[in-house]
C-alpha cells in the first residue's frame, strides 16, 4: 500500500540547472510533508518541510511546492550543485502515521 | 555534536537466529522511531515511542519483531527468529514531539544497521 509515491527512481541534471523532484500521495489526511536527503552509508537528513496550510516553502536553494487538490508535492533545487547528488525521500504524515516514498536518486553533473 | 547512534552498523546472521539492534537517541528527544529501508518499499515506519511508551507498532510484523525502550537513552529492535526477507537497513530516528501522535518536528536519523540474513 504505497500511500506516498516517487515515480522517478532517478534524475540527472547539469550543474547550475534546476532539479525538480516529484512526489504524489493518496491519503488526504496527511497534513505535513517533508523532504529528506540521504547520502550512501548515512541516515537520511531533514531538508525542508511544508504544512498543508501552505502551498510553498522556501529555504535558500530549496523550495517545496504543495498542490493539495492534486495531492502532489515537488522539491525544486536551484541552482543544482554536484554536492546535491544524493537520494531524496519525500514523506507525508498525519497525527498517527508517517509514510515515505521509495526515493529519487539525483545526480548533478559538473 | 548531538547525533543518533546505532549499533551494530552491519550484521550478518543465519536464518533462525535472534538479532538485536540498538539505538541511542539524541539526549532530550522524547520520540524514537524505527524504520526499515528496502529497495522495493523505500522507508517503512515500523514503530515509534513517545516518552518511552510505544505509540504505534502497526508497521511491525508482531510475530517476530519486538521494540522496546528500557530507558530514555536506549531503544532496541529485536527479530526472533530472523528470516532472509528481513534483510534490509534498519534506521532509528529521534525527535521532539509535543502532541499525542506524530508531531510536526523533524526527525534525526542514525546511520542505520545493515542486516543480512542468510
Amino acid at each position: 500500500d504505497q500511500q506516498v509515491k516517487q515515480n522517478s527512481p532517478s534524475l540527472s541534471v547539469q550543474e547550475g540547472r534546476i532539479s525538480i523532484l516529484n512526489c504524489d500521495y493518496t491519503n488526504s489526511m496527511f497534513d505535513y510533508f517533508l523532504w529528506y536527503k540521504k547520502y550512501p552509508a548515512e541516515g537520511p537528513t531533514f531538508l525542508i518541510s511544508i504544512s498543508s496550510i501552505k502551498d510553498k516553502n522556501e529555504d535558500g536553494r530549496f523550495t517545496v511546492f504543495l498542490n493539495k487538490s492534486a495531492k502532489h508535492l515537488s522539491l525544486h533545487i536551484v541552482p543544482s550543485q554536484p554536492g546535491d547528488s544524493a537520494v531524496y525521500f519525500c514523506a507525508a504524515s498525519d497525527n498517527n502515521d508517517m509514510r515515505f516514498g521509495a526515493g529519487t536518486r539525483l545526480t548533478v553533473k559538473p | 555534536d548531538a547525533r543518533v547512534t546505532q549499533t551494530p552498523r552491519h550484521k550478518v546472521t543465519e536464518m533462525g537466529q535472534e538479532v538485536t539492534m540498538r539505538c541511542q537517541p539524541i539526549l532530550g528527544h522524547n520520540t524514537v522511531f524505527w524504520y526499515r529501508q528496502t529497495m522495493m518499499q523505500g522507508l517503512e515506519l515500523l514503530a515509534y515511542f513517545r516518552n518511552r511508551a510505544p505509540l504505534d507498532d502497526s508497521g511491525m510484523p508482531k510475530d517476530r519483531f519486538s521494540a522496546e525502550m528500557p530507558d530514555a537513552t536506549l531503544a532496541t529492535l529485536k527479530i526472533q527468529p530472523s528470516e532472509p526477507r528481513d534483510s534490509a537497513v534498519y534506521f532509528c530516528a529521534s525527535g521532539l514531539g509535543t502532541s499525542g501522535g506524530l508531531s510536526y518536528n523533524e526527525q534525526f536519523f542514525g546511520p542505520g544497521t545493515r542486516l543480512t540474513v542468510l
